[in-house]
């Protein structure tokens, strides 16, 4: 079965500029995370959603935001970029519930975002 | 809150064996996950532990110790392909907590 999806896959946009990046999980799963990775900080939880409901949202400024359709397919968007931005923005998806009772997560291969 | 402690990198020879040990924190324990992740691509799922003990899985085992808050990941017969960055982490909240990562380097 298909894997999960990220669109686009590589991005450069300017300060101040925003961004919309897209995911769609694998068939069958409802719970859709969000996690930035940079060299420094590593993989950081940005936010989880679950029938169209944010669950749990990382410590991230409120430029951060997202969203879920009923179809499980899940958006993200930062605005008022900033060069810090600049990161691998990974979707992960599962059945239920993001990994607390075992359930797998599979991640996406990623949106490359470079802010300059 | 969460802590998890990896060594930031080793490097061991074709054929040998590498032992990533992970170190953990956590206010509630909800197993343990393994995740391998080649330079510039997706973390891959290799395992999950919830119960004490060794878990085998060809080439690679893991395993738990939920009173000493430590886990470890066993590569046997290493594989140049096996080089990349090995990350253990904690689902909590709907999330996964990862560590730092483990940057494993095979040489021939």
């Amino acid at each position: 079965k298909a894997g999960v999806t990220q669109t686009p896959r590589y991005l450069i946009k300017t300060r101040g500029q925003q961004v919309t990046l897209s995911c769609s999980p694998i068939s069958g799963h409802r719970s859709v995370s969000w996690y930035q990775q940079t060299p420094g900080q590593g993989l950081q939880f940005l936010f989880e959603y679950f029938s169209e409901t944010q669950r749990n949202k990382g410590n991230f400024p409120g430029r951060f935001s997202g969203r879920q359709f009923s179809n499980s397919r899940s958006e993200m968007n930062v605005s008022t970029l900033e060069l810090g931005d600049s990161a691998l923005y990974l979707c992960a998806s599962s059945l239920v519930d993001g990994g607390i009772s075992g359930n797998t997560i599979y991640f996406g291969e990623g949106s490359w975002l470079t802010v300059v | 809150g969460q802590n998890i402690d990896q060594p930031t990198e080793m490097t061991a020879t074709e054929g040998a064996i590498v032992q990533i040990n992970c170190t953990y924190q956590t206010s509630g324990f909800n197993g343990l996950f393994w995740y391998q992740q080649h330079a510039g691509e997706a973390p891959t799922f290799l395992s999950y532990n919830v119960l004490d003990g060794l878990e085998e899985k060809g080439r690679f085992s893991s395993f738990l110790s939920r009173s000493k808050g430590y886990s470890y990941l066993l590569l046997k017969e290493l594989q140049m392909k096996d080089s990349a960055s090995y990350l253990c982490a904690l689902p909590n909240d709907y999330k996964l907590s990862f560590g730092a990562g483990t940057t494993v380097t095979v040489r021939a």
